[in-house]
């Protein structure tokens, strides 16, 4: 089965409203990435974590590679937070990212 | 920091057609990567290179060729494109370990007719 595991699929957030993205791995799991990819395509990197959670403005990351799961916080979305977010695994399997299948996030007025 | 860059943006080949892809990185990074990506879903690794001269297959190397000419460039052959095949094709960077960040390129779009 798939190694990483994104939900929701898609997710629809008002203005100003706070939500969690997760992701969970079917497998030792040594960093996560987590991106967004705009509607041109281009990925943007968010987050790299090792262990433990970062923060970056709006936006914040937690990676328990223990449990085997790895969070992303949106907090006030923006409609220029739409976008397809993707975490991705960095796991024994070598120089490997395992992708998930994503979350698309529309922000709405 | 630095940028990817990849050429061409856009590209439109013929059932049978050998097509190549370019990437260049000026992070002076070691590694290098091929992904690709279908409609809706997330990248999957076609190959990569450890450093200059090194090539590793992916979970998708089926299909395709790779060549590490130098350090900062990594390019990718469709050695037979498929019909009606539409893909995104992303080339990654990042320094070698096991684990590093790697950041990506904007991505070149194919479309076989």
């Amino acid at each position: 089965g798939d190694q990483v595991e994104q939900s929701p699929s898609a997710l629809s957030l008002h203005e100003g409203t706070s939500s969690a993205l997760r992701c969970n791995f079917t497998t030792t799991t040594r960093s996560v990435q987590w991106f967004r990819q705009n509607s041109r395509g281009s990925l943007i990197n968010l987050f790299y974590l090792a262990s433990g959670t970062k923060e970056n403005g709006r936006l914040k990351s937690a990676f328990d590679s223990k449990e085997l799961y790895s969070t992303l916080h949106i907090r006030d979305a923006q409609l220029e937070d739409s976008g397809t977010y993707f975490c991705a695994a960095g796991n024994n399997a070598g120089a490997k990212l395992t992708f998930g299948g994503g979350t698309r996030l529309t922000v709405r007025p | 920091g630095g940028i990817i860059t990849q050429t061409p943006k856009f590209l439109i080949g013929q059932e049978g057609q050998k097509l190549t892809l370019k990437c260049q990185q000026n992070f002076n990074h070691d590694t290098m990567y091929w992904y690709r990506q279908d409609s809706g879903k997330g990248l999957r690794l076609i190959y990569y290179s450890i450093t200059e001269n090194d090539l590793q297959k992916g979970d998708l190397s089926e299909g395709y060729d790779a060549s590490r000419e130098k350090k900062s460039s990594f390019s990718l052959t469709v050695t037979s494109a498929q019909k009606n095949e539409m893909a995104v094709f992303l080339c990654a960077s990042s320094i070698w370990d096991n684990y590093a960040e790697q950041f990506f390129g904007p991505g070149t779009r194919l479309t076989v007719l």
